[in-house]
């Protein structure tokens, strides 16, 4: 059982290049979401999806886009990658009802210099 | 709208002494209430839950929390820590009918040997 996958683990990043980060979960969940976690701010929702097809803002979505093309992944990008994206971005998935808690993936360290 | 509050930023124990780690939350229906850990550069992890009933919850690696209404707390507890449970641990809060989870800004937990 995979779970949820991220990829890529590690990535180092010059100012003003893009990328993008993959989400894939295999248990059929229906929501997803993207979360940044820095020192002493806890976690923090960036964007969300409720489902194939639809996207959602969240706390800090300002320098980032999402697309939930297939139920499966949920990709998200960084058009013009600032220092201040310098970050560790968890992905999540949950059924549709997140009472049940979600799972996580493993996390991808990011640094932009 | 809802909140969650995890009042002490670092907590240290010694091993085998007992822990206790605080979370208030802001709600006004019952709250579906968690307790997730993370291991140093590891994702999260469900620890426990709590949708309804026994309001004394037991969760993996001898871990228990408590559901006190009258306080709006879910304290989580273990009576003696291992060098193992060195770790950050977050409260979250969802509601019925949530598309999200409400998280705390985290605790974490170092262990004196």
């Amino acid at each position: 059982n995979a779970g949820v996958t991220q990829t890529p683990k590690f990535r180092v990043l010059k100012t003003g290049q893009s990328m993008t980060l993959l989400c894939a979960q295999d248990m059929n969940h229906e929501y997803m979401y993207w979360y940044r976690q820095d020192p002493g701010m806890g976690l923090r929702l960036i964007h969300y999806s409720v489902g194939e097809g639809t996207t959602a803002k969240g706390e800090v979505p300002d320098g980032y886009n999402v697309s939930r093309l297939k139920k499966q992944n949920f990709l998200l990008g960084l058009e013009s990658a600032a220092p201040s994206q310098t970050s560790v971005y968890f992905c999540a998935s949950s059924y549709d009802d997140v009472n049940y808690g979600y799972t996580f993936g493993s996390g991808t360290r990011l640094t932009v210099v | 709208a809802q909140s969650v509050t995890q009042p002490d930023i670092h907590i240290t124990v010694s091993e085998g002494a007992s822990l206790e780690l605080r979370c208030n939350y802001s709600y006004g229906a019952t709250p579906y209430l968690f307790w997730y850990v993370q291991s140093p550069g590891q994702g999260l992890q469900l620890l426990l839950k709590y949708f309804s009933g026994d309001t004394l919850v037991q969760g993996i690696k001898g871990f228990e929390a408590e559901f006190k209404r009258s306080q709006s707390s879910f304290n989580l507890r273990k009576p003696s820590v291992h060098w193992s449970d060195a770790a950050e641990y977050f409260c979250a809060v969802g509601e019925e009918g949530a598309q999200k989870l409400v998280f705390g800004q985290g605790t974490r937990l170092t262990i004196n040997p």
